[in-house]
């Protein structure tokens, strides 16, 4: 079946740091890939997608490769801010209903 | 528009006790669902509905039950509690054409505590 994979957190970082998360999955066909994010006390919200190999999805100085060769989908930004921190959430949606899968989640906590 | 809602917000049961969870869309979405959230786990789905009157299994439906009477509200129930269902409990919806996005809209969530 289908399956998302992200690293681990805690990921703690200085404001202005660069950073990424790493995101693999694993699907039949060719799956829509999401990142989304929670931050504290809220629900989720769509933070940026792409639906085939070599789309760059963005938004809000984040951004994502969806990388079929190593089917992977890496989430970057540059210069994180403190309210960057928050959870965010690898996703795949396979063929049936626009359900998803989603990985573990990754706590992101930025300090000033 | 409120969006998604959720009620309660927080919740404290006892073993076998019984519960509904309420989910409230304001934005017509035909296609709810129901996710529970596990500590280091991801979000697990536990129940679908792809519009009123029509519900069905996802991943984790053990200990659950849905209805979807109108095209608003979808309420989770749990009938007897199990310190196993302690998570969060999160609720989302999606209209039947959002282009290639499929994006969901999420509630806030309910913290459920099962001793």
């Amino acid at each position: 079946g289908n399956s998302v994979t992200q690293m681990e957190g805690p990921v703690t970082l200085s404001e202005e740091a660069f950073l990424t998360i790493n995101c693999t999955y694993t699907a039949t066909g060719y799956p829509s890939l999401f990142w989304y994010v929670q931050y504290p006390g809220e629900g989720l919200q769509l933070l940026l997608k792409a639906t085939k190999a070599d789309d760059k999805g963005s938004n809000k100085g984040f951004e994502a490769t969806y990388r079929k060769e190593t089917t992977s989908f890496h989430l970057e930004k540059g210069s994180v801010q403190v309210s960057d921190s928050a959870v965010y959430f690898c996703a795949l949606r396979g063929n049936s209903w626009g359900k998803l899968q989603f990985g573990a989640g990754t706590q992101v906590v930025v300090t000033p | 528009n409120a969006g998604v809602t959720q009620t309660p917000k927080f919740r404290i049961l006892k073993i076998g006790q019984s519960m509904t969870l309420q989910c409230t869309q304001d934005m017509n979405h035909n296609y709810m669902y129901w996710y529970r959230q596990d500590p280091g786990m991801g979000l697990k789905l536990i129940y679908y509905s792809v519009g009123a009157g029509i519900t069905d299994k996802g991943e984790v439906p053990n200990g659950y039950n849905v209805s979807r009477s109108t095209t608003e509200d979808f309420p989770l129930r749990l009938e007897l509690a199990a310190p196993s269902q302690t998570s969060v409990y999160f609720c989302a919806s999606r209209p039947t054409t959002s282009g290639d996005t499929y994006e969901q809209y999420f509630g806030p969530g309910t913290r459920l505590t099962v001793t």
